[in-house]
């Protein structure tokens, strides 16, 4: 069972490049979202979708775009790579909306801008 | 948002049980509490969840105060393998889901 898959793993940067996350979720769920783990910190929403089509704006949006492709996957992308924003990724999705449903996670993707 | 309360880190030895505490006053009537934990170089994983009443889990257990202001995540007979850090989230139908920083948990051989 893949479960949540996030492509890259690992990637290195230098400030003012651009670079997509990708992340795609193969148990038809519904809602998708894009959270971003310093070291030693909690995590941090960025964007959510709670739905194919729609998308809105976390805690930390700044810096970044989504892209609800289709159902299967939510795209981040930062289009001019800063320091802070080094950090671990980590996508998520949950069968439903509403209160009752579980989250599951991706591995994380590990973020360093030069 | 909704937030929750949970202290920095807390200490157990092996084999004995955890209470994990979270306070979660301005919680709506629709919230759900959620817990997750972390263990270390992965991603969270969901423990149980509970909307009134206590819930049991093969992972945990998860009390509720009647008031609903707070919640406590009971792990019976905590392992090794159970340090971690411990998110306590309220689940809402906005599906706004925030998490804080968490209660590490170290566990004394």
């Amino acid at each position: 069972n893949a479960g949540v898959t996030q492509t890259p793993k690992f990637q290195v940067l230098k400030t003012g490049q651009s670079m997509t996350l990708q992340c795609a979720q193969d148990m038809n769920h519904n809602s998708m979202y894009w959270y971003r783990q310093d070291p030693g910190m909690g995590l941090r929403l960025i964007y959510y979708s709670a739905s194919e089509g729609t998308t809105d704006k976390g805690e930390v949006p700044n810096g970044y775009n989504v892209s609800r492709l289709n159902k299967r996957e939510f795209s981040l992308r930062l289009e001019s790579a800063a320091p802070s924003q080094t950090s671990v990724y980590f996508c998520a999705s949950s069968l439903r909306g509403g209160a009752a449903g579980e989250l599951f996670f991706g591995e994380g993707s590990r973020l360093t801008v030069l | 948002d909704a937030k929750t309360t949970q202290p920095n880190s807390m200490e157990s030895n092996e084999e004995e049980p955890v209470h994990l505490p979270c306070n979660h006053s301005t919680i709506s009537g629709t919230d759900y509490i959620h817990w997750y934990r972390q263990l270390p170089s992965q991603g969270p994983e969901y423990v149980i969840h509970g909307l009134t009443s206590n819930v049991n889990n093969r992972m945990a257990s998860l009390a509720i105060a009647e008031d609903r202001k707070s919640s406590t995540l009971i792990l019976h007979r905590a392992t090794l393998r159970d340090a971690a850090v411990y998110y306590c989230i309220l689940r809402g139908r906005d599906d706004k889901i925030i998490f804080g920083k968490g209660t590490r948990l170290h566990i004394l051989p």
